[in-house]
């Protein structure tokens, strides 16, 4: 089963930020939170990772709470283009670990003009 | 374009026919998984190698699924005896050496059993 929690969908406008939340209760002390996205018809695709700190990249930031229980992805500023599936996945470090991935059914970003 | 490509992007196959699916990682990648996705779920992983050596295999991978990396670059995934149940979408990704690494996926390749 998936470890993480996330909305089924949500709807943003173009332009605005797109906040999408993930709860990890049960994460461990090791693991790391990965987000993927899928837009259709598409492989998923890597956006950004953090242990316990916010990271920022050229994609998104992510935001996770001191007790490391949920976290956030904001989009600042939304496109048609970012119209996709949200994979929030918590796993531990290791080599090859991204086989030890489980992907739970994400939240679904409609971006509306 | 030197991301993960795979081939075909589509098959059509009928029930009991055999097929096999190509995957070229990124060149440096030296990890190579297969995952399968159906309709509206996430990918399931299937399968994992390091170089040539296949290390994991997943328990969704039945006798009937085969996966190879002869020479540690390019991946065959083979379905013999193909059934209905087995329609889904195919995905390869590659990820480098690392304690650490995301995985860069293909296309994928979507199986439809009829």
């Amino acid at each position: 089963d998936a470890k993480t929690t996330q909305p089924p969908s949500m709807d943003c406008a173009e332009g605005r930020a797109a906040n999408l939340p993930c709860n990890h209760s049960t994460i461990s002390g090791n693991e790391y939170v990965y987000w993927y996205r899928q837009i259709h018809s598409q492989g998923p695709q890597y956006i950004i990772h953090g242990l316990k700190n916010n990271e920022t990249n050229e994609m998104a930031s992510l935001i996770i709470t001191e007790d490391r229980k949920s976290s956030t992805l904001i989009l600042p500023h939304a496109t048609l283009r970012d119209t996709a599936v949200y994979y929030c996945i918590v796993f531990p470090p290791g080599a090859g670990n991204n086989r030890k991935l489980i992907w739970g059914l994400g939240t679904s970003l409609a971006v509306n003009p | 374009d030197t991301g993960v490509s795979q081939d075909p992007r589509h098959k059509i196959t009928k029930r009991g026919q055999n097929v096999t699916f190509r995957c070229d990682p990124i060149s440096e990648h030296n990890r190579l998984y297969w995952y399968r996705q159906t309709l509206g779920q996430g990918p399931e992983f299937l399968t994992y190698f390091q170089n040539e050596a296949q290390l994991e295999k997943s328990r969704l991978l039945s006798d009937r699924f085969s996966a190879e990396r002869p020479k540690g670059s390019f991946s065959t995934l083979e379905i013999q005896r193909t059934e209905q149940g087995d329609s889904a979408m195919y995905l390869c990704a590659s990820s480098p050496t690392g304690w650490h690494t995301e995985a860069f996926f293909g296309q994928g390749t979507r199986l439809t059993v009829v």
